[in-house]
C-alpha cells in the first residue's frame, strides 16, 4: 500500500525553467513532510522540510507548497540548471502505531533531467 | 562532523550465499534505518534500530536480519541470497527527535548473480 504518491515518475526541463513535482497522501496522522534530492551513486540528501501548519516554505530555489485540505504537497525549483537533474523523493512523518518514534514514508521518486 | 558512512560500496554474490553490509552513523547518531532501494520499489524500509534494539521493522523476509553495537554502529545481514535482492542498500542515521530528520550514508550496492 502506497501511501505517499508522486508524480510524476520523470520530468524534463529546459535551464532556466521551473520544474515541479507533486506528492499526495492519504493518512491525515502524517505531521512533516520532507523533500530529498539522490544524485547517481549517491544516497539521498535531505533537501528542504515543511510542517503543514505552514502553507509554503523557500529555500532558495527551492519551495515547497503545501495544501492541508487537498492532503497534496510540491516541490518547485526555480531556474532550473543542469546541476539540478537528480532524483527527488517526497517522503512524509508519522509516528508508529502505538510507539513514541518516528518513521518516514517515501514516494517513488522523480527522475529530474535538467537540458542546458 | 563526518557523514554515514557503509562499507562495502559494491558487492557481487551467488545465489545461496549470505552477505553482512556495515554501517557507522553519524557521531551522537543513536538511530539507525536500513533501506532497500529499488527501480521498481523505490526505498523500501527493512529496519530500524535504536540502543542496540530494534525498534521497527518492514515487511521483508526473515532472510533480512540486523543489529545494531554499543557504538551505534550497525550490520544487517541477508542470508540465502536471492536474485530479487539485487539493490542498493541504504543506512541512515538519526538524531531523533523532534523533526526525525534522516541521514543516509552512500550506500552499498548488491548484485546478486
Amino acid at each position: 500500500q502506497q501511501q505517499v504518491k508522486q508524480s510524476p515518475q520523470s520530468l524534463i526541463v529546459q535551464k532556466g525553467g521551473i520544474s515541479i513535482i507533486n506528492c499526495a497522501y492519504e493518512n491525515t496522522a502524517f505531521d512533516y513532510f520532507p523533500w530529498y534530492q539522490q544524485f547517481p551513486g549517491k544516497g539521498p540528501a535531505l533537501l528542504i522540510a515543511i510542517r503543514p501548519d505552514v502553507s509554503e516554505k523557500k529555500e532558495g530555489r527551492f519551495t515547497i507548497s503545501f495544501n492541508k485540505s487537498a492532503k497534496q504537497f510540491s516541490l518547485h525549483i526555480m531556474d532550473s540548471q543542469p546541476g539540478d537533474s537528480a532524483t527527488y523523493f517526497c517522503a512524509a512523518r508519522t509516528l508508529y502505531s502505538g510507539g513514541s518514534n518516528y518513521k518516514l514514508t517515501f514516494g517513488k521518486g522523480t527522475l529530474l533531467t535538467v537540458n542546458p | 562532523k563526518a557523514g554515514v558512512t557503509q562499507t562495502p560500496r559494491y558487492l557481487i554474490k551467488t545465489r545461496g550465499q549470505q552477505v553482512t553490509l556495515s554501517c557507522s552513523p553519524i557521531s551522537g547518531h543513536r538511530s539507525v534505518s536500513w533501506y532497500q532501494q529499488t527501480p521498481g520499489q523505490g526505498l523500501q524500509f527493512l529496519f530500524e534500530y535504536f540502543s542496540e534494539t530494534q525498534r521497527n521493522k518492514g515487511n521483508f523476509p526473515g532472510r533480512f536480519s540486523g543489529r545494531q553495537f554499543s557504538n551505534s554502529r550497525s550490520e544487517m545481514n541477508v542470508s540465502t541470497l536471492e536474485l530479487g535482492d539485487s539493490a542498493l542498500y541504504l543506512c541512515a542515521s538519526s538524531g531523533g527527535a523532534p523533526a526525525y530528520e534522516q541521514y543516509f550514508g552512500p550506500g552499498t550496492r548488491l548484485t546478486v548473480t
